[in-house]
């Protein structure tokens, strides 16, 4: 079956800097890749996904990039801030069938002033 | 109907009891889909259903699991004679054909505690 794996497991950021998670999958048949925001005790939430068929995806300061030659794709937030704060996880799956999603181990950002 | 609702929020019992629990998920979803999170780890997906039929289960899902979904509406996680290692977040999971285009949407989980 899939397996993702995620890096880095914890990211400290000043406000304002850039941070990037990344992650490889294993299935090549993967074609779907969100990346889901969950705050403490919270659900969670869809931040941007990307489809086999695109290499970038941008939506105002997050942006998702896919190589599916390597299998890994990453999630890059810009200008960072406080409220950014939180556990990212990516997932793959393959859409079309169950399109059950598997997760990566999460990433915990924390944004610090 | 703002989104996906999970009954209870929190269930706390004894080990060797049954429990069970609830998603209602988002009304014109046609997907439902079961995951268990335990801390510090990414949810793991258990079971789903298309409509009323429950076309996957995971390996995860012991013989002590059961999943319903009866009328392809609410859906119900029933886990029998309860282990410590049972002991995790339930979260349920809806979505419109394969969500490939928006996702799920998550519920805010049932967390379980078997003492």
């Amino acid at each position: 079956g899939e397996n993702v794996e995620q890096h880095p497991s914890t990211l400290s950021v000043q406000e304002g800097d850039s941070a990037v998670i990344k992650c490889t999958y294993s299935d090549s048949a993967s074609n779907y890749f969100p990346w889901y925001k969950q705050e403490l005790g919270k659900r969670p939430q869809l931040i941007i996904d990307i489809r086999s068929n695109v290499g970038e995806k941008k939506d105002q300061r997050i942006a998702v990039t896919l190589n599916k030659t390597a299998k890994h794709f990453s999630l890059h937030i810009t200008e960072t801030q406080p409220e950014d704060s939180a556990v990212y996880f990516c997932a793959a799956s393959v859409t079309g069938t169950a399109s059950k999603l598997t997760f990566g181990t999460g990433t915990r950002l924390q944004v610090t002033l | 109907d703002t989104g996906v609702s999970q009954d209870p929020r929190h269930k706390i019992t004894k080990r060797g009891q049954n429990v069970t629990f609830r998603c209602d998920p988002i009304s014109e979803h046609n997907r439902l889909y079961w995951y268990r999170q335990t801390l510090g780890q990414g949810p793991e997906f258990l079971t789903y259903f298309q409509n009323e039929a429950q076309l996957e289960k995971s390996r995860l899902l012991s013989d002590r699991f059961s999943a319903e979904r009866p009328k392809g509406s609410f859906s119900t996680l029933e886990i029998q004679r309860t282990e410590q290692g049972d002991s995790a977040m339930y979260l349920c999971a809806s979505s419109l054909g394969d969500g490939g285009g928006h996702g799920y949407t998550f519920g805010s989980g049932t967390r379980l505690t078997v003492v």
